[in-house]
């Protein structure tokens, strides 16, 4: 089973939006992260927010984490097109005992200049 | 300069062939990864290692073989047996399981 699904699948907006991406998760986890990909590349971390907290910021970059719901957002403020790329969720994969993460399918946001 | 590199970046297999992908860190990375990525898709675990001498086997490891006899080093070989390799392939390293992964740039396999 999947243990992140991001939401949206893809999102496009205007240079100078926000833009928020979802994902939710399926069993306990000890902290989830986010990860960015531009076109053709390996993947960047970005933030990793523990299950003991419930916000995180880093520059532009907001992440929420309720481990109530199972789900966490990230918020990417003032986006410009640089900003264009592939973000996934990734968890501890704690359901199958592998010591290893799980990645979601991603969401791929298109900003317009 | 500390990272994670992958070599090639492009690589092409003929049918019957097995190849090998490169991925060296010098992170000091105890754990690696080994993950392939299809076109508009997520990431699947093919087979990752915790230390040296030793790996266990992903989600789609069928295909697929490793070897992890240096720290810095965690090559993948594509066997013959894999008959639809054509995909990215990413290696990641990091300190400890649950920790943040370090990526390599990724590989490109294509079949001729």
């Amino acid at each position: 089973s999947q243990q992140g699904e991001e939401d949206p699948q893809a999102l496009s907006i205007q240079e100078g939006e926000n833009a928020t991406m979802n994902c939710s998760y399926k069993t306990s986890i000890n902290n989830l992260q986010w990860y960015r990909q531009n076109s053709g590349r390996g993947l960047v971390h970005l933030i990793l927010i523990r299950s003991n907290e419930r916000e995180k910021h880093s520059g532009r970059l907001r992440v929420t984490l309720d481990t109530s719901k199972k789900s966490s957002s990230l918020l990417i403020t003032a986006s410009r097109a640089a900003d264009t790329a592939s973000y996934f969720c990734a968890t501890p994969q704690e359901d199958t005992g592998r010591r290893a993460l799980t990645f979601g399918s991603g969401t791929r946001l298109q900003v317009q200049p | 300069d500390g990272g994670i590199t992958q070599s090639p970046k492009y690589l092409f297999r003929k049918e019957g062939q097995n190849v090998t992908l490169s991925c060296e860190q010098n992170l000091n990375h105890d754990a690696m990864y080994w993950y392939r990525q299809d076109p508009g898709q997520g990431l699947r675990l093919i087979y990752y290692s915790q230390i040296v001498n030793d790996f266990q086997k992903g989600d789609i490891a069928e295909g697929y073989s490793v070897s992890r006899e240096k720290k810095e080093s965690f090559p993948l070989t594509v066997t013959s047996a894999q008959k639809n390799p054509t995909a990215f392939y990413l290696c990641a390293s990091s300190l400890g399981p649950k920790e943040t992964q370090y990526f390599g740039p990724g590989t490109r396999l294509l079949v001729l």
